[in-house]
C-alpha cells in the first residue's frame, strides 16, 4: 500500500498564477478530502468527495478554489489566480468503503506545501 | 456545526505519564479520532471512539463520554519522539457522515 500521493510536495508561485495540486488516494478508499492547513486557522476540511462525487464544498474559501474528482484514482484542486493569502500547506486525505464508516480513519498524503509571493 | 476545544500546549517529562483532554459541541455526531503530527509531516491516525469508555492501544488510550462531550488522549511512559501536535477529531453523521472536524491541536513537548 502506497499510501496517499500528493504532488508536488513543495510550489513556489506568484500571485495571479494557476496552482494545481494533485493526489492520489489509497486504492479501494471511495471517500476523498482536501484539507488546508495554516498556524492561524489550523486544519480545514475545503471540500470531500464520496465516490467521485463532491459532497460537501462548503469550506471551498472563494470561486478561486475548485476541485474534481475524475475518477477512483485522481483528483485536483485549483486555485486560479493564486493570493498570498492561499499559503499553506494543502493535504488530501483518503477514508474507506462507505460514507462515515466507523472506525475508518483517514490516511493523510504527505501535503503541498505552497508559497504563493 | 462542531465546536472543539483542546488546550494549545502541554510538557511534560519523559516516563511520565500526560493527558490531553479534547471537549466539543456538535451537531452530529459519529465517532472521535485522535491525529498525531510531527511538525512538517501529516497527521497519522492514533485512535477511535465511539462508544462510551476507554480504549487502549499500547502506551496509548483514549477515553469518551458523549454525554459530556469529552474525551482525553493518555500518554503513559513518555518519550522525546512523543514531542508532536495531538489532534482531536469529530466525524459528523447523517447526510454529511464521513465529514470529520479537527480541533486546532494540542502541541505536547516532552523533555528529559
Amino acid at each position: 500500500d502506497a499510501g496517499v500521493i500528493q504532488s508536488p510536495r513543495h510550489e513556489v508561485t506568484e500571485m495571479g498564477q494557476e496552482v494545481t495540486l494533485r493526489c492520489k488516494p489509497i486504492s479501494g478508499h471511495n471517500s476523498l478530502f482536501w484539507y488546508r492547513q495554516t498556524m492561524m486557522r489550523g486544519l480545514e476540511l475545503l471540500i470531500y468527495f464520496n465516490n467521485n462525487v463532491p459532497i460537501d464544498d462548503s469550506g471551498m474559501p472563494e470561486d478561486r478554489f475548485s476541485a474534481k474528482m475524475p475518477n477512483a484514482s485522481f483528483s485536483t484542486l485549483k486555485i486560479q489566480p493564486s493570493e498570498p493569502r492561499d499559503s499553506a500547506v494543502y493535504f488530501c486525505a483518503s477514508g474507506g468503503l462507505g460514507t462515515g464508516t466507523p472506525g475508518s480513519p483517514l490516511h493523510f498524503g504527505n501535503g503541498t506545501r505552497l508559497t504563493v509571493t | 456545526g462542531q465546536n472543539i476545544d483542546q488546550p494549545t500546549e502541554m510538557t511534560a517529562t519523559e516516563g511520565a505519564i500526560v493527558q490531553i483532554n479534547c471537549t466539543y459541541q456538535t451537531s452530529g455526531f459519529n465517532g472521535l479520532f485522535w491525529y498525531q503530527q510531527h511538525a512538517g509531516e501529516a497527521p497519522t491516525f492514533l485512535s477511535y471512539n465511539v462508544l462510551d469508555g476507554l480504549e487502549e492501544k499500547g502506551r496509548f488510550s483514549s477515553f469518551l463520554s458523549r454525554s459530556k462531550g469529552y474525551s482525553y488522549l493518555l500518554l503513559k511512559e513518555l518519550q522525546m519522539k512523543d514531542s508532536a501536535s495531538y489532534l482531536c477529531a469529530v466525524r459528523d453523521q447523517g447526510t454529511n457522515a464521513g465529514k470529520s472536524t479537527f480541533g486546532d491541536g494540542t502541541t505536547l513537548t516532552v523533555k528529559p
